[in-house]
């Protein structure tokens, strides 16, 4: 069974503060991909990452795959009240039985 | 609008009695799922579907069916609810068996008393 995990699991940063939150494996995936939560509401796809070692960014998020493709990291420059949320990573080989990690619960204070 | 639509977006309901929850989606993806979301143990996939007439368990697939009749539909089927299957569930759906993204429904808050 592949299992994604992520930390921290939880972080309450101030508001311009810069953060990094990992997902790690020890399977390897055929794709990536990272996804945003507020609550009551579901997951909404941010990023997928296929290729070693890409790196993709979206205003001030800035995502990379792992060169051996087990892992991924996400980081936020300047982070807003906004970005608050559960940021969730999830990671499937070829369409196979796609995994979700547990999350990381990401408070933004003012 | 792109969009997976869930329905109902809350009930509660007794131990046993039959019930179901409906998903469409207006996207023409081949790939739709479902998931349960609890605190602490996070996304599970109860149930998928490659495409039409295809469908298969997930990790907690136990207490629950599924069907594929036509390609925007996928409803979730509880014949005998029970407590522990109080939880938060989604759908999702996507092209290309899931690799390129989900789009998730809103959700369906479900109490079983």
């Amino acid at each position: 069974t592949q299992l994604l995990e992520q930390s921290p699991q939880f972080l309450s940063i101030q508001e311009g503060e810069n953060l990094t939150v990992y997902c790690n494996s020890s399977s390897v995936f055929s794709s990536l991909q990272w996804y945003r939560q507020e609550p009551g509401e579901g997951p909404v796809l941010l990023v997928t990452v296929v290729t070693g070692g890409e790196v993709k960014k979206l205003k001030r998020l800035t995502f990379q795959f792992g060169d051996a493709r087990k892992d991924s990291s996400l980081h936020i420059t300047a982070a807003q009240p906004g970005d608050t949320g559960l940021y969730l990573c999830a990671g499937t080989n070829y369409g196979q039985n796609f995994v979700f990690g547990p999350g990381t619960r990401l408070s933004v204070l003012p | 609008e792109a969009q997976v639509t869930q329905n109902p977006r809350y009930l509660i309901t007794v131990t046993g009695k039959k019930l179901t929850v409906t998903c469409s989606q207006n996207m023409n993806h081949e790939y739709m799922s479902w998931y349960r979301q609890d605190p602490g143990l996070g996304l599970r996939q109860i149930y998928y579907s490659m495409n039409v007439e295809v469908t298969d368990k997930g990790d907690v697939p136990e207490g629950y069916k599924v069907s594929r009749k036509e390609k925007r539909n996928f409803p979730l089927i509880l014949e005998s609810p029970s407590p522990n299957q109080t939880s938060l569930y989604f759908c999702a759906s996507s092209s290309h068996s899931g690799a390129n993204g989900y789009t998730f429904g809103s959700g369906t808050r479900l109490t079983v008393v």
